[in-house]
């Protein structure tokens, strides 16, 4: 079992480039989530999906881009980096019903210059 | 969604235990505590959660007050690899399972 599987580690954009911040679960879990994090702040909640073709906003969604084709996979999409996106960006998943915690993955370590 | 309270900071000696304390008195009902640990920037683990009864695992144990507005995560014998930024959040899982993250304490454990 891998759980939860980010791709890339770190990255280095510049200002106007667009990339795709990639997830992977092998839990078969309905719910995912990208959040942020950056100094001195907690994580906040970009966006977030409850199953296969659907997908919401969370806190902080402007600037990025969603989809959920299938239950494994959740990229973010980042339309025209800005260096107020730097961040490191972590995925999530969880089963859509119960009470089991999160599984994250180990983040994306992304700077825009 | 119910707030939570947690000191920033926080020590404690290798052996010993550690007990985290978190506020969370404005918590509803159906909502639960979780507990979860952040090391030094790694993706955030999943501790243990709790609704009313206190509860134990091969990590940890969760003490929650009697009127449920506070908890305290406990450690029985804190280790080095302990040392990490810990997360108590409060769960609704009717508000589309977000979770409402704080600052959280950060415990250092001492040789």
């Amino acid at each position: 079992n891998a759980g939860v599987t980010q791709t890339p580690k770190f990255q280095v954009l510049k200002t106007g480039q667009s990339m795709t911040l990639q997830c992977a679960q092998d839990m078969n879990h309905e719910y995912m989530s990208w959040y942020r994090q950056d100094p001195g702040m907690g994580l906040r909640l970009i966006h977030y999906s409850v199953g296969a073709g659907i997908t919401d906003q969370g806190e902080v969604p402007n600037g990025y881009n969603v989809s959920r084709s299938t239950t494994e996979d959740f990229p973010l999409r980042l339309l025209s980096a800005a260096p107020s996106q730097t961040s490191v960006y972590f995925c999530a998943s969880s089963p859509v019903t119960g009470f089991g915690g999160y599984t994250f993955g180990s983040g994306t370590r992304l700077t825009v210059v | 969604d119910a707030k939570t309270t947690q000191p920033p900071s926080m020590d404690c000696a290798e052996g010993r235990a550690a007990n985290l304390p978190c506020n969370h008195s404005t918590i509803s009902g159906n909502e639960y505590v979780y507990w979860y640990r952040q090391i030094h920037s790694q993706g955030p683990q999943y501790i243990i959660h709790g609704l009313k009864n206190n509860e134990t695992n091969e990590m940890a144990s969760l003490i929650i007050t009697e009127d449920r507005k506070s908890s305290t995560l406990i450690l029985p014998h804190a280790t080095l690899r302990d040392t990490a930024v810990y997360y108590c959040i409060v769960f609704n899982a009717g508000n589309n399972r977000k979770l409402i993250w704080g600052l959280g304490t950060s415990l250092a454990v001492n040789p």
